[in-house]
């Protein structure tokens, strides 16, 4: 079966960076494109971009551009986010989530669990 | 960018039926997908491409989507339901992916 397994959750400081894994399992890594979901506390879901490892091209809205970074480890089928200058705000669940047909599906179809990255000083 | 828009929550009685709207300008020319998040979960898709059923998601759930609505409808409500739902879209224009803002379903 499907499985997207993340990292463990996060504490840091502001201003600093964090990288948040996500390996995937039960399927063919390249046939899919992985995207990162956030979630602030008590708020809903914001998309923040997604990596198409067979092509190896990303995508992210304008509001992340230039602070969030995805890559892919296709060797050992391992999405990455990095999320650097840590503000406050920056503190919620972040979701790496499958998308399907190399990515032409534009839909979820498997999420993993959720990583925490909580951001105090 | 594009802007899809949700009741913040919907009220049904267990064994009704309950329906959650997502609006967005000419929505019914997009596929719409809809997720069901319960607390402390992470999302799971319910509805994909407006209407279509995953595997393992009841018969109870169905979707549909014309002109500037899209609808998700739960027949024969029970406690299980009770959830947060989001539609989501793609932005060709924009070629970005968008959620709705949610609607929370409450069982009374």
């Amino acid at each position: 079966q499907v499985q997207l397994v993340q990292s463990g959750a996060e504490v840091k400081k502001p201003g600093s960076s964090v990288k948040v894994s996500c390996k995937a399992s039960g399927g063919i890594f390249t046939n899919y494109g992985f995207s990162w979901v956030r979630q602030a506390p008590g708020e809903g879901l914001e998309w923040m971009g997604v990596i198409i490892p067979i092509f190896g091209t990303t995508n992210y809205p304008q509001k992340f551009r230039g602070r969030f970074t995805i890559t892919a480890d296709k060797s050992t089928s391992t999405a990455y986010m990095e999320l650097s200058s840590l503000r406050s705000e920056d503190t919620a669940v972040y979701y790496c989530a499958r998308v399907g047909d190399y990515g032409a599906s534009h839909n979820f179809d498997h999420w993993g669990p959720g990583t925490l990255v909580t951001v105090s000083s | 960018s594009y802007v899809v828009t949700q009741p913040p929550s919907v009220s049904v009685a267990p064994g009704k039926t309950a329906s959650i709207t997502c609006g967005g300008n000419n929505i019914g020319r997009k596929s719409v997908h809809w997720y069901q998040q319960k607390p402390g979960q992470a999302p799971v898709v319910v509805i994909y491409h407006d209407s279509d059923r995953p595997s393992g998601i009841p018969e109870r759930f169905s979707g549909s989507n014309s002109g500037n609505t899209a609808t998700l409808t739960i027949s024969s409500v029970g406690a299980g339901d009770e959830a947060d739902y989001y539609c989501q879209v793609w932005d060709s224009s924009s070629d970005e992916y968008v959620f709705g803002t949610g609607t929370k379903v409450t069982v009374i």
